[in-house]
């Protein structure tokens, strides 16, 4: 079955502790995004990566880390997590990014992150 | 500042009745990519369409339709004889020319709530 797979889907931590969500998708997408869910300010989009060993940042890239060493892994990573980084997360794949013919978006089932 | 704005915060229905989503967009960009995604309950984002710029013609999806508008910078998405099934946030999203990245800002979100 063609699916992106986040996990965990629900963690909490403690302040500095650092930690990785992974993602990881088997429809061998190229393009690959996280984003942050938060009430009233719909999903903001943190990093993405158009392909192996290339990444970008998003509208809300600070306190994240990103990697793509493999096509299928985009793992988030939060060196040093602060309270306001508690959010609900999801990790997007695609074929090719947003303007291609291919461009739709397949999303995880989120990972909902809280930073005590 | 808000590149994609959802005015409607939450909208109630009874079943049967059409409902209209606002999305109004802002860019400098002539050529632009519109989309709008489903978040049912459970939490997944489901892709339901995207526009390009280039393309005014309306669309229409068995009982969802959209209407975009230049002119207004909108893109409306309209549910006709909604149901209880359609009970969720949608969100609207842009993204810009590639001289930014393929980079995608989605709108707050819109809940809607289909009452029987």
């Amino acid at each position: 079955e063609a699916q992106v797979t986040q996990n965990p889907r629900y963690l909490i931590t403690v302040t500095g502790k650092k930690l990785t969500v992974t993602c990881s998708q088997n429809m061998n997408h190229e393009y690959m995004s996280w984003y942050r869910q938060d009430p009233g300010l719909g999903l903001r989009q943190i990093y993405y990566s158009m392909n192996v060993e290339v990444t970008d940042k998003g509208d809300v890239p600070e306190g994240y880390k990103v990697s793509r060493k493999e096509k299928r892994n985009f793992p988030l990573i939060l060196e040093s997590p602060s309270p306001n980084q508690t959010s609900l997360y999801f990790c997007a794949s695609s074929l090719s990014h947003p303007w291609s013919d291919s461009g739709e978006l397949f999303f995880g089932e989120g990972s909902r992150l809280t930073v005590l | 500042a808000q590149k994609v704005t959802q005015a409607q915060t939450e909208i109630s229905v009874v079943e049967k009745e059409d409902v209209t989503l606002d999305c109004v967009y802002e860019t400098r960009d002539t050529t632009y990519y519109l989309f709008w995604y489903k978040q049912p309950p459970s939490g997944e984002l489901v892709f339901l369409i995207r526009r390009n710029s280039f393309d005014e013609q309306n669309e229409i999806s068995g009982r969802y339709s959209w209407n975009f508008q230049k002119s207004t910078s909108s893109f409306n998405f309209t549910i006709t004889a909604s149901q209880v099934v359609d009970s969720a946030v949608y969100f609207c999203a842009l993204s810009e020319a590639p001289t930014n990245d393929y980079k995608l800002s989605f709108g707050a979100g819109t809940t809607v709530t289909v009452r029987a």
